[in-house]
């Protein structure tokens, strides 16, 4: 069974909009961690947030926005006043705490387009 | 601010051949991954280590070997390689192996098995 649902795999939006990527998961620890990188044309995997499963409050780090929904399991991505440089893929993972060393684990992945 | 360092960045092999990449990493992380990337699949793990000498399979670890001889290198290889294994490989190291534990990424290795 999928731990990370990206069900989106394209979106498009306007400079200077906000967009919202979807996520959801599934496990049944207890505690977790969800996060977010981006990957631009250019490659490379960044780090941009990440959520608790024990925090309360929703994560944000600048621009992003994490709004995390537990009884829902989901956890989707928030960017606001969308930049060109925004365009790219984005992933959502989750690292479980089941053992005490669990790989994170990764979705299938959305790309962003930010028209001009 | 080296980071996770990723050798060869590119490279061509033939169905058959041998191969290895090398992730070195100079954070003195204890946990190392290995993934690949394919269209329309994110990243999936190979093998991954927690630490000096130990590794573990992960999602697709068939047609890969690994060894971690020392902290700060995770060796991946390919002893036969088939056109299935063309793919972006991303070595990853993390300081904690708990759910707070952030990856730091290499650059990626572009493989293309012809």
């Amino acid at each position: 069974a999928q731990k990370i649902t990206q069900t989106q795999p394209g979106m498009f939006v306007q400079e200077k909009e906000a967009v919202t990527l979807d996520c959801t998961y599934d496990t049944s620890d207890q505690s977790y961690g969800l996060f977010w990188y981006k990957q631009p044309s250019s490659g490379e995997m960044i780090f941009l947030i990440y959520q608790g499963s024990y925090d309360e409050q929703n994560a944000t780090e600048g621009r992003y926005s994490l709004n995390f929904q537990k009884a829902r399991k989901s956890a989707n991505l928030v960017i606001s006043a969308s930049q060109l440089g925004d365009s790219a893929m984005y992933f959502c993972a989750m690292r479980e705490a089941r053992s005490g060393n669990t790989p994170l684990v990764f979705g299938k992945g959305t790309r962003l387009s930010v028209i001009a | 601010n080296a980071g996770v360092t990723q050798t060869p960045k590119f490279r061509v092999l033939k169905t058959g051949q041998s191969m290895t990449l090398l992730c070195a990493q100079d954070m003195n992380h204890e946990y190392m991954y290995w993934y690949r990337q394919d269209p329309g699949m994110g990243l999936r793990l190979i093998h991954y280590s927690v630490g000096e000498g130990t590794t573990a399979k992960g999602e697709v670890p068939d047609g890969y070997n690994v060894s971690r001889l020392k902290k700060q290198n995770f060796l991946l290889g390919l002893e036969s390689a088939a056109p299935s294994q063309t793919s972006v490989y991303f070595c990853a190291s993390s300081r904690s192996g708990r759910a707070t534990g952030e990856l730091f990424f290499g650059e990626g290795s572009r493989l293309t098995v012809l």
